[in-house]
């Protein structure tokens, strides 16, 4: 147990279909981190919000849409997702943003797009 | 952008020997992590190595850095089963944060 918890661990979804992917931490970190992982390719970082404001967003199509509400909860609203954007997306924190910030990730959501 | 690149992408070992996988990297870096990521699961941190140290233990864990190289490299040693699963570098910038990550090394321990 990571202390960041995911929900849901597995979503497959049509492409006209709208959900939600949601992320808690337990750690009292200040920052939360989306990222996308495909297979046999690096983790690719999405967005980063730190003290709930969004400090990165790494050229991510506007069908993916974050939302954080306060330091504890991140979500990544989807909308009009492509095939392509099967994958498992990782939700991470760290104490904040500074460099040698270690990350603490959830165990993802498996996604699937049809 | 990708900054650490992981070699091999695959190793198989028997349970007990020694694994060795290495990270290359492009840019100056403050520090470098390691990462292991079971089969479908999250990653979680083993080990960090700052810019100004040569070698780094931690447990079954010999972690070292070649700045001069841009590389690095991780040993497990005593390998066992539960040691299966894929790991990752990570490396921070100077004037960065975030964590460039690479396509990591599958390591099976075979029983």
């Amino acid at each position: 147990e990571t202390g960041v918890t995911q929900t849901p661990r597995h979503l497959v979804m049509g492409m006209t279909n709208k959900k939600s992917l949601k992320c808690e931490q337990h750690l009292g970190h200040n920052a939360m981190y989306w990222y996308k992982q495909s297979a046999k390719k690096p983790l690719e970082l999405m967005f980063v919000y730190n003290f709930k404001e969004q400090t990165e967003n790494n050229s991510v199509p506007s069908r993916f849409s974050p939302e954080c509400p306060n330091s504890s909860h991140l979500f990544l609203h989807l909308h009009t997702l492509q095939p392509e954007d099967s994958a498992l997306y990782l939700c991470a924190s760290s104490q904040d943003l500074l460099a040698a910030n270690i990350q603490y990730f959830g165990a993802g959501t498996r996604l699937s797009v049809l | 952008s990708q900054q650490g690149e992981e070699d091999p992408q695959a190793l198989s070992i028997q349970e007990g020997e020694n694994a060795t996988m290495n990270c290359s990297y492009k840019t100056s870096i403050n520090n470098l992590q390691w990462y292991r990521q079971n089969s479908g699961r999250g990653l979680v941190h083993l080990i960090l190595i700052r810019s100004n140290e040569r070698e780094k233990h931690s447990g079954r864990l010999r972690v070292t850095l070649d700045t001069s190289k841009k590389s690095s490299s991780l040993l497990i040693t005593a390998s066992r089963a539960a040691d299966t699963a894929s790991y990752f570098c990570a490396t921070d910038g100077s004037n960065d944060y975030k964590l460039s990550f690479g396509a990591g090394t599958t390591v099976t321990v075979r029983a």
